[in-house]
């Protein structure tokens, strides 16, 4: 059945490197995704919305350049934490559409040593 | 704006017993509303999708009500099991055209054996 899948599940990095995660939709095309963000013991909060082909919408307050997203193709949906900091630290989940509801990848838990 | 509220943060409970989870929203007119589970570090898992024009949806133990005109949804858990611990997430698609969706902060629940 379809699934969106992510990874890597889990990331520690050093101050100032960046780091990327890929968010792939199994079993079907996703032309949209959604990237959120998840502090602990706080809900989701929306980043960015991902179309394939052209430009990612951001929300207001994410910086599009820290925060670089790339959908390539159906299939695949990358996020690259560019320069990341500790206060870059949280889980980032990615989300596909499958008919009406949207399906969720595992989730990433970035640290930022 | 639209923002969600969900009520109360946590909760422990016997197993065995029945239980509700609480969600508010400010704007009724929403397009869906959509219940998920959390595990610790993990993604989520779509429980019940309710569209604006019905009143509930049933899934095996759970049922979810809508009462959009006072922008109330709730998450009817039925003989409750251990393996019910996990975080639920209430979250409004506030329209038809974008998919993207405005999470409440989530309810945590413990099932104690």
């Amino acid at each position: 059945g379809a699934v969106v899948s992510q990874h890597p599940s889990r990331v520690i990095c050093k101050s100032g490197t960046s780091v990327k995660i890929e968010c792939r939709s199994l079993d079907f095309q996703a032309t949209t995704m959604f990237w959120y963000r998840q502090f602990p013991k706080q809900s989701l909060m929306l980043m960015a919305t991902s179309n394939e082909g052209s430009k990612a919408t951001y929300e207001q307050g994410v910086e599009k350049d820290k925060f670089l997203i790339n959908h390539a193709s159906l299939t695949l949906s990358t996020l690259t934490v560019t320069s990341a900091h500790p206060e870059d630290s949280s889980f980032y989940i990615c989300s596909a559409a499958a008919g009406e509801k949207l399906l969720f990848g595992s989730g990433t838990q970035l640290s930022v040593l | 704006k639209q923002e969600v509220t969900q009520i109360p943060a946590a909760l422990s409970v016997p197993e065995g017993e029945n239980l509700v989870l609480n969600c508010s929203f400010t704007d009724s007119a929403i397009y869906n509303l959509q219940w998920f589970r959390q595990d610790p570090g993990k993604g989520l898992t779509s429980l019940l999708l309710i569209q604006s024009s019905q009143r509930e949806q049933t899934s095996g133990r759970l049922n979810a009500s809508l009462d959009k005109s006072s922008g109330r949804s709730t998450l009817y858990i039925a003989a409750s099991q251990p393996g019910d611990s996990a975080t639920y997430l209430c979250a409004v698609r506030p329209n038809q055209g974008a998919q993207k969706l405005v999470f409440g902060q989530g309810t945590r629940l413990t099932i104690n054996p």
